[in-house]
C-alpha cells in the first residue's frame, strides 16, 4: 500500500538552533511531494513542493526541503528556528491524495 | 481575493440525525476534496471530485456521501451521524493538472455526535 510516513509524533528545538522534521514516502511512480503547516484552529498552509528538478526546494517562512529518491524522504529543513514556528508540519503526496499523521514541532525560547 | 470557507464551523449533533456540512471556493478550481483529522491519524480522505458531477470514495467514505452540482460547492453529508464521526472536517480545492496540485485548506468544521 502507498503510504506516506512522519516518524516523530513531536520534535523539540531550542530557537536559533537548526530544526528537522523527517518524512519517508512509499509510492509507485514520480511522487509530488508537499509540506502543509497547520497552526491552532487554522486550516492546513501550503510550505513548499517537490514536483521536478531541483532536489533542494525552498519555500516560506525560510523553510526549505530535500528530496533524496534513494532514500525515498523528503525532510523539511530550517537552519535556525523561530519560536513562531511552533506548528503541525504534515507531509503530503498530493497526487495520490496522501498525507502523513503529523509532527508537532515546538520551539523553545 | 479568492477563499475557502466552511460552515458551520462548530456543530454538535445527536446520533442518527443527518448533518450537512458545506463547502465553498471561489478559486474557481476544478478539484475538491474533504478530509477529517483525528489525532494520531493525520488528514484521511473521505471523498473527492475533480468536476462538476464527478465524485469519488477515499479511505474513510462509509456513511458519508458529496454531490458536486456547481464548480464552486461540495457539501458532505453525514447520512445518520455516529459518535465515530465525531472531528475536525477540512474541505481544500486545488487547481489540477501536472504542476498544480497545490491543495488550498478551508478552516475547518468542528463536529460533535452526541
Amino acid at each position: 500500500a502507498q503510504s506516506v510516513a512522519q516518524p516523530e509524533d513531536q520534535v523539540n528545538v531550542a530557537e536559533g538552533n537548526p530544526l528537522t522534521v523527517k518524512c519517508t514516502y512509499s509510492v509507485s511512480g514520480n511522487p509530488y511531494l508537499f509540506w502543509y503547516v497547520q497552526y491552532p484552529n487554522r486550516g492546513l498552509q501550503f510550505l513548499l513542493k517537490y514536483i521536478t528538478g531541483d532536489n533542494l526546494v525552498k519555500g516560506s517562512y525560510g523553510f526549505e526541503a530535500e528530496f533524496n529518491k534513494s532514500q525515498t524522504s523528503f525532510h523539511l529543513k530550517k537552519p535556525s528556528a523561530l519560536v513562531s514556528d511552533s506548528a503541525l508540519y504534515f507531509c503530503a503526496v498530493t497526487d495520490k491524495l496522501i498525507f502523513g499523521t503529523g509532527t508537532r514541532l515546538q520551539v523553545f525560547p | 481575493d479568492a477563499e475557502i470557507t466552511q460552515s458551520p464551523r462548530h456543530k454538535i449533533t445527536e446520533t442518527g440525525r443527518q448533518v450537512t456540512l458545506a463547502c465553498h471556493q471561489t478559486w474557481n478550481h476544478n478539484n475538491m476534496f474533504w478530509y477529517r483529522q483525528d489525532l494520531g491519524h493525520g488528514l484521511r480522505l473521505i471523498h473527492y471530485s475533480y468536476g462538476v458531477q464527478d465524485t469519488n470514495k477515499g479511505e474513510v467514505s462509509d456513511g458519508y456521501s458529496v454531490s458536486r452540482s456547481n464548480t464552486e460547492d461540495l457539501p458532505l453529508t453525514l447520512e445518520s451521524a455516529a459518535s465515530s464521526q465525531t472531528s475536525v472536517y477540512f474541505c481544500a480545492s486545488s487547481e489540477g493538472g501536472a504542476d498544480q496540485e497545490t491543495q488550498y485548506f478551508g478552516p475547518g468544521t468542528r463536529l460533535l455526535v452526541l
